[in-house]
């Protein structure tokens, strides 16, 4: 079975450190990879993706993630967090053997504290 | 202003009463897609399309109907809604395979 995983429910940091929202996956094939950012009453909006190629992404608002083929993870970071970054954060995932499912993972909220 | 729209917003309705949820999309996207949000288990894929008349399942079908007559729609339709559809769903395209999504507003369903 697919399946892609946020282990924390939330996260918590100061504004100005870094921040690392985990995710890990089991899908089948070489998947493509996504970030997606959600604000209160709000729809959801795409920060980055990973397809193939260099393994740190880079994508809106000063986001990066980093893909890691051995340990099937694909965490999201940011080198100094903004409390406009507070917000609910969901990693996707499409495998490889099937371009038209996407799987996510359950959510990550992420609170920047001034 | 790219854009998808789902409408209603918000809907409260009874056990059984038929109703439709539309989404439209205005950026000629090929690929659409309906989700449902649940507290804890993240979206789950209900339906999606790949163009007009191509429709498939997804994770979470059951209870659900959609149709693609038109590229820029993709109602989704609840034949005999129960309290276990009470959930936030969200519509999404892309314009094609694999790529990014765009997620409409989302539209809140209470079935008492």
């Amino acid at each position: 079975a697919q399946s892609v995983a946020q282990p924390e429910d939330q996260v918590n940091v100061a504004e100005g450190n870094p921040l690392t929202v985990k995710c890990t996956y089991s899908v089948s094939g070489n998947p493509y990879l996504f970030w997606y950012v959600q604000y209160p009453n709000r729809g959801l909006q795409f920060l980055l993706k990973y397809i193939t190629g260099d393994n740190l992404v880079k994508g809106s608002y000063g986001f990066e993630a980093e893909f890691n083929k051995s340990q099937t993870s694909f965490h999201l970071k940011k080198p100094s967090a903004l409390v406009s970054d507070s917000a609910l954060y969901f990693c996707a995932v499409i495998p490889g053997d099937n371009f038209n499912k996407f799987y996510f993972g359950s959510g990550t909220k992420l609170n920047v504290k001034p | 202003e790219a854009q998808v729209t789902q409408n209603p917003r918000y809907l409260i309705t009874v056990t059984g009463k038929k109703l439709t949820v539309t989404c439209s999309q205005n950026m000629n996207h090929e690929y659409m897609s309906w989700y449902r949000q649940d507290p804890g288990l993240g979206l789950r894929q209900i339906y999606y399309s790949m163009n007009v008349e191509v429709t498939d399942k997804g994770d979470v079908p059951e209870g659900y109907k959609v149709s693609r007559k038109e590229k820029r729609n993709f109602p989704l339709i609840l034949e005999s809604p129960s309290p276990n559809q009470t959930s936030l769903y969200f519509c999404a395209s892309s314009p094609g395979l694999a790529r990014e999504q765009y997620f409409g507003p989302g539209t809140r369903l209470t079935v008492t």
